[in-house]
């Protein structure tokens, strides 16, 4: 059973299209998170929602939006994406900062 | 602010030798945790180590073997006898108790090492 899932793997759209992506923890844990990693391979955490509640929310446009339906879920919306959007995105979950498991990733290409 | 840093960008060497990543952090808190992960060409991240603020024995688990040194704020990395299958990126990250005092806020990463282990 994966510990993190994603979905999409892959996802290529246009430049203005709006999109999301999924992620699903069957892990138990209290917090999940965004991260972007870009071409240079750097990663940096774009949002942290704990027991659904949002705790970090950095320099990330609001064209992002990150929505929680429960503590298994957390999602990505992404409005008119931009070709700076491009990167790739993991989803990761954790239990008090103690352990932090990462999807698999999405690969999001804007044209 | 926490920061890691990885000074080595890329490392080439010959399989079967020693290799070693360092990765020096900075923190205000005296509850931190320390990861290594590993990030193979295909993509994923694997989940290497977690060393927590109190611990600073060393560890060892096959060809890895882990050194945290607080007093140096260092949480190197080697491995022994390098095999072609080591070749990938490898990240050092720190999470901190952070605002909420739970560890919510995430990690926050190195630059990673590309670590290129040649036949």
């Amino acid at each position: 059973d994966t510990a993190v899932s994603q979905t999409p793997k892959y996802l290529v759209t246009q430049m203005g299209n709006d999109k999301s992506i999924k992620c699903e923890q069957n892990l138990g844990h209290d917090t999940m998170y965004w991260y972007k990693q870009d071409s240079k391979k750097f990663l940096k955490i774009m949002f942290s929602y704990n027991n659904k509640e949002l705790i970090i929310n950095e320099t990330v446009p609001n064209r992002f939006s990150p929505k929680s339906p429960d503590k298994a879920h957390l999602n990505l919306h992404i409005n008119s994406l931009e070709l700076g959007d491009s990167a790739v995105y993991f989803c990761a979950s954790s239990l008090r900062g103690r352990w932090e498991f990462f999807g698999p990733g999405t690969r999001l290409t804007v044209l | 602010a926490q920061k890691v840093t990885q000074a080595q960008t890329e490392i080439s060497v010959v399989e079967k030798e020693d290799v070693t990543l360092d990765c020096v952090y900075e923190t205000r808190d005296t509850t931190y945790y320390l990861f290594w992960y590993k990030q193979p060409p295909s993509g994923e991240l694997v989940f290497l180590i977690r060393r927590n603020s109190f611990d600073e024995q060393n560890e060892i688990s096959g060809r890895y073997s882990w050194n945290f040194q607080k007093s140096t704020s260092s949480f190197n990395f080697t491995i022994t006898a390098s095999q072609v299958v080591d070749s990938a990126v490898y990240f050092c990250a720190l999470s901190e108790a952070g605002r909420t005092g739970g560890g919510a806020d995430g990690l926050t990463f190195g630059k990673g090492t590309h670590l290129i282990i040649q036949p």
